[in-house]
């Protein structure tokens, strides 16, 4: 079964300043989706970015951008010139075949102005 | 464009009463899911769906019954609800496309006295 850990239950941030939010996962699949989900404090969940594993290149999105480290099943997320509207919950997310999703823990993260 | 609706948004029920979560769609997914969202845990799969008349269970079936009549609706049901019920439950659609977005309701928490 595939796990999904992320170690850092908290972190904090500057206004406008940069963050990185950590995730590592387990999977005995060669192929699989990974994602971030934010879920600010209204409860919505809000797709952040994707990335497949077989794709080399690093997924970004605007200010988010990922360092995906296949070999040593890690998925990090970047958030550049970080915002007040930045602040929320955020999950590392990973689907194997099929769309079942396997969540981490989460990660609260505070944007200080 | 309403997307994912779940009802109701809270919901208070005593040790041993039945009651149904509802969830609608209008985005025309094949494939639909319930997750719970208890603190420290993230998100969990409890049943899903790849289509109407087709149901399996998730990783925390136990407690919970679900139907597919429609592509368009997926209830979830508590037939006698426990203290260890009380979470927060989120249903999500996507297309049965490997790696698509799924999209969530905005959650109904619920409390079990």
């Amino acid at each position: 079964a595939q796990t999904v850990t992320q170690s850092q239950p908290e972190m904090s941030v500057q206004e406008a300043e940069t963050v990185t939010l950590s995730c590592t996962y387990d999977t005995s699949e060669s192929d699989y989706y990974l994602f971030w989900y934010k879920q600010p404090p209204s409860r919505q969940m809000i797709l952040v970015i994707r990335q497949e594993a077989y794709k080399q290149q690093n997924a970004t999105e605007n200010r988010f951008s990922v360092n995906f480290q296949k070999a040593a099943k890690s998925f990090s997320l970047k958030i550049s010139d970080s915002q007040l509207g930045d602040a929320a919950m955020y999950f590392c997310v990973s689907m194997e075949y099929g769309n079942k999703l396997v969540f981490g823990a989460g990660t609260i993260l505070r944007v200080k102005s | 464009n309403a997307g994912v609706t779940q009802t109701p948004k809270f919901q208070v029920l005593k040790t041993g009463q039945s009651m149904t979560l509802q969830c609608a769609q209008d985005m025309n997914h094949e494939y639909m899911s319930w997750y719970r969202q208890d603190p420290g845990m993230g998100l969990r799969l409890i049943h899903y769906s790849v289509g109407a008349g087709i149901t399996d269970q998730g990783e925390v079936p136990n407690g919970y019954n679900v139907s597919r009549s429609t592509t368009e609706d997926f209830p979830l049901r508590l037939l006698s609800a426990a203290p260890s019920q009380t979470s927060v439950y989120f249903c999500a659609s996507s297309l049965n496309i490997w790696g698509t977005e799924a999209f969530f309701g905005q959650g109904t928490r619920l409390t079990v006295v």
